[in-house]
C-alpha cells in the first residue's frame, strides 16, 4: 500500500459527459501528479501540482482539468469524454523536493 | 525516435533464469524510476536511481549517466515476477517520462 488513495476505482460513461477523478496523497506530500494510460499511448505524465499550485504541464487536453486544494487532495476533471479518453487515470504523490513517487491505485475510466 | 526505448518489449523465461531489462534514453534527466506494474493494473515503484547501482532483493538496479543507460536485473527468477516492468527518466522539473514497458513472463 503506497498511502496515496484514488476514487473512484472505476467508472462507466458515456460521451460528452463530465466526470471528476479523486486523488488523496501520502501523508505529508505536497506533490500531486496525474498520469494517464492508454493501450495506444501507454502512460504519460499529465499534470503536477505542488501546494496547491500548477507546477508543470505534459500533454493534458484542453477538455480536462486539475487542481489541488488546501488539504493537499486533488481533482482531476475530465470534460466532453471521447471514446479515446478511456484509460487508467492514475494520480502519485511525492515531497516535491525528492525524486521519489508513489502511486496510487488508479482509477479506471471507460467512456460508452 | 522516443525519448525512452526499453528492450526487449516481451521476454519470457524459465523459474530460476537471471533476467536483464534494458532502457536507454535520449533526455537530461535528474533520476531514473523503475516501475512494475501487475496484470490487475496498480503501479509499484521498485527503485529511483539518479546514480550507481541499488540492490532489493533479487532485484538489482543499475544507470550509467554518461551513456544514457540503465538496466534492471533479476536474480532467480520467480513466476511472481511475471508483470510489465516500466523505466521512466525524470526531466529536471519532476516531470516523468515512460518507455513503453517490458512484459515478462516466468513460466515454472
Amino acid at each position: 500500500d503506497s498511502g496515496v488513495t484514488q476514487t473512484p476505482k472505476h467508472l462507466i460513461t458515456a460521451t460528452g459527459q463530465r466526470v471528476t477523478l479523486r486523488c488523496s496523497p501520502r501523508s505529508g506530500d505536497l506533490s500531486v501528479y496525474w498520469y494517464q494510460q492508454s493501450l495506444d499511448q501507454g502512460l504519460q505524465f499529465l499534470i503536477q501540482y505542488y501546494n496547491g499550485e500548477e507546477r508543470a504541464k505534459g500533454n493534458i487536453l484542453e477538455r480536462f482539468s486539475a487542481q489541488q486544494f488546501p488539504d493537499l487532495h486533488s481533482e482531476l476533471n475530465l470534460s466532453s469524454l471521447e471514446l479515446g479518453d478511456s484509460a487508467l487515470y492514475f494520480c502519485a504523490s511525492g515531497s516535491g523536493s525528492k525524486y521519489e513517487q508513489y502511486f496510487g491505485p488508479g482509477t479506471r475510466l471507460t467512456v460508452t | 525516435k522516443n525519448e525512452v526505448e526499453q528492450s526487449p518489449q516481451n521476454l519470457t523465461a524459465q523459474e530460476g533464469e537471471f533476467i536483464t531489462i534494458n532502457c536507454s534514453y535520449s533526455v537530461g534527466i535528474s533520476a531514473l524510476h523503475w516501475l512494475q506494474q501487475h496484470p490487475g493494473g496498480g503501479i509499484v515503484s521498485l527503485f529511483m536511481l539518479s546514480s550507481g547501482k541499488k540492490k532489493h532483493g533479487r532485484l538489482i538496479a543499475t544507470i550509467n549517466i554518461q551513456e544514457k543507460h540503465s538496466s534492471l536485473h533479476i536474480t532467480a527468477s520467480h513466476p511472481r515476477d511475471s508483470a510489465v516492468y516500466i523505466c521512466a527518466v525524470m526531466e529536471y522539473g519532476n516531470k516523468l517520462v515512460f518507455g513503453a514497458g517490458t512484459i515478462l513472463r516466468v513460466k515454472s
